[in-house]
């Protein structure tokens, strides 16, 4: 049974740094990983999808890295500000109808 | 942008009643889903939809709960007689390519039952 974890739960970080997300998974058949944006109270938005014969996509700011064999993925956010603000998650598609398998995302506040 | 629409945002309820959880999905996808999301915990997948028929359905999408594609844009949820422990965040989400392509999320409906 997949099992997607994230590490770390929290996380809080001046304005400027650069940081990395952690995401690991217990399975590598996938079909993809998806990075998510949460925040409060709202719904999910789609930030980069990696495909599972991909090893990363960039879009702005944000790079997210895949090591299928080894069953883990990396968010990078350059010159973080207070606006990245939100919960992040990581999914991955194991099954050919879509269905997404969730970790517990990781929280993350900047600080002006 | 298109969007993922869902009505209502808040539903509060009595233990026992049937509710209906609408979403209307973004008009040319093919895929869609409900998750669902108790305070606090992970978003768990609940149930995928495709080509009017389930494709595939959670341990917790049991007899209570059903789909339904009416009219060819609507998507609702359907939870029969309503418990406590299904108070949680209900999430609708589309997709025009299951594989290849982002999964699309409603901004939920927040299933309140007392």
């Amino acid at each position: 049974k997949q099992e997607v974890t994230q590490i770390p739960a929290a996380l809080s970080v001046p304005e400027g740094e650069n940081l990395v997300l952690n995401c690991s998974f217990t399975d590598s058949a996938i079909y993809n990983l998806q990075w998510f944006r949460q925040d409060p109270g709202k719904g999910l938005t789609s930030l980069l999808l990696i495909q599972s014969s991909q090893r990363e996509q960039t879009s702005g700011r944000l790079n997210a890295s895949l090591d299928k064999s080894s069953g883990r993925s990396t968010l990078y956010i350059a010159a973080s500000q207070p606006g990245d603000s939100a919960t992040y998650l990581c999914a991955v598609s194991s099954g050919n109808t879509g269905k997404l398998i969730f970790g517990q995302g990781t929280t993350l506040q900047v600080k002006p | 942008e298109p969007e993922v629409t869902q009505t209502p945002s808040h539903q509060v309820t009595q233990m026992g009643q049937e509710v209906i959880l609408r979403c209307v999905p973004i008009s040319n996808h093919l895929y869609f889903y409900w998750y669902r999301q108790i305070l606090g915990q992970k978003v768990e997948f609940l149930v995928s939809f495709y080509n009017n028929e389930i494709s595939e359905k959670s341990e917790i999408f049991d007899d209570q709960f059903s789909v339904e594609r009416p009219d060819g844009s609507n998507f609702t949820l359907k939870i029969r007689s309503t418990k406590l422990e299904d108070s949680a965040m209900y999430f609708c989400a589309s997709t025009r390519d299951r594989i290849n392509e982002k999964l699309f999320f409603g901004s939920g409906t927040q299933l309140s039952v007392l």
